[in-house]
């Protein structure tokens, strides 16, 4: 099955700089990839995707890269604010259309 | 958008005891329903997925006795904890799915067994 590996498992960067979390996935056949935010005790909120098919894809401040080839794709935040701070976590939807998620990553964003 | 209500979102019962946990889907079909766990500092992990009107399918290492799942409805699925222990306590969260919203969680259910 699946295997997604995240890292780091935390990060922390001034406010107003850039924050980057990287993620592998093992199976070729995967063709979705979600990024989400989990603040402490609420559900996972889904701020950005991508499909197999695409390398990029931006929403204002957050963009996400996908490499195909080498099998890993990015989260970039940039300009951080404080509400930044949070779980972020990577996933690959393998086949059977489970998702199959990262270890996660605690950004921490220092005003 | 896609809500998906689950309740409860806090339940604490005492060792032995069984708890249910439920989801719907309030404005769409959810077509597969997903329940993870989540202890602590950790990631999301699968338990089990689970299409209306058929049988879950459990991740290994999970046990589909103490587990009970049943989706009985295109808008609703349950996840019943049996003869709880306090190794069971966690966050319980459930993922529904259709192609039109893709994954929608509901709110999570804090479990603690005592």
């Amino acid at each position: 099955g699946e295997n997604v590996e995240q890292h780091p498992s935390t990060l922390s960067v001034q406010e107003g700089d850039s924050a980057v979390i990287k993620c592998t996935y093992s199976d070729s056949a995967s063709n979705y990839f979600p990024w989400y935010k989990q603040e402490l005790g609420k559900r996972p909120q889904l701020i950005i995707d991508i499909r197999s098919n695409v390398g990029e894809k931006k929403d204002q401040r957050i963009a996400v890269t996908l490499n195909k080839t080498a099998k890993h794709f990015s989260l970039h935040i940039t300009e951080t604010q404080p509400e930044d701070s949070a779980v972020y976590f990577c996933a690959a939807r393998e086949g059977g259309n489970k998702l199959v998620f990262g270890a996660g990553t605690i950004l921490r964003v220092k005003s | 958008g896609a809500v998906v209500s689950q309740h409860p979102s806090r339940v604490i019962c005492k060792s032995g005891t069984s708890v249910k946990i439920e989801c719907r889907s309030l404005d769409f079909q959810a077509t597969t329903m997903f329940w993870y766990r989540q202890f602590p500092k950790q990631s999301l992990m699968l338990m089990a997925t689970s299409n209306e009107g058929s049988k879950a399918t459990y991740e290994q290492g999970v046990e589909k006795d103490k587990f009970l799942i049943n989706h009985a409805s295109l808008t609703l699925s349950t996840l019943t904890v049996t003869s709880a222990h306090p190794e069971d306590s966690s966050f319980y969260i459930c993922s529904a799915s259709d192609r039109f919203y893709g994954y929608t969680f509901g709110s999570g259910t804090r479990l603690t067994v005592v």
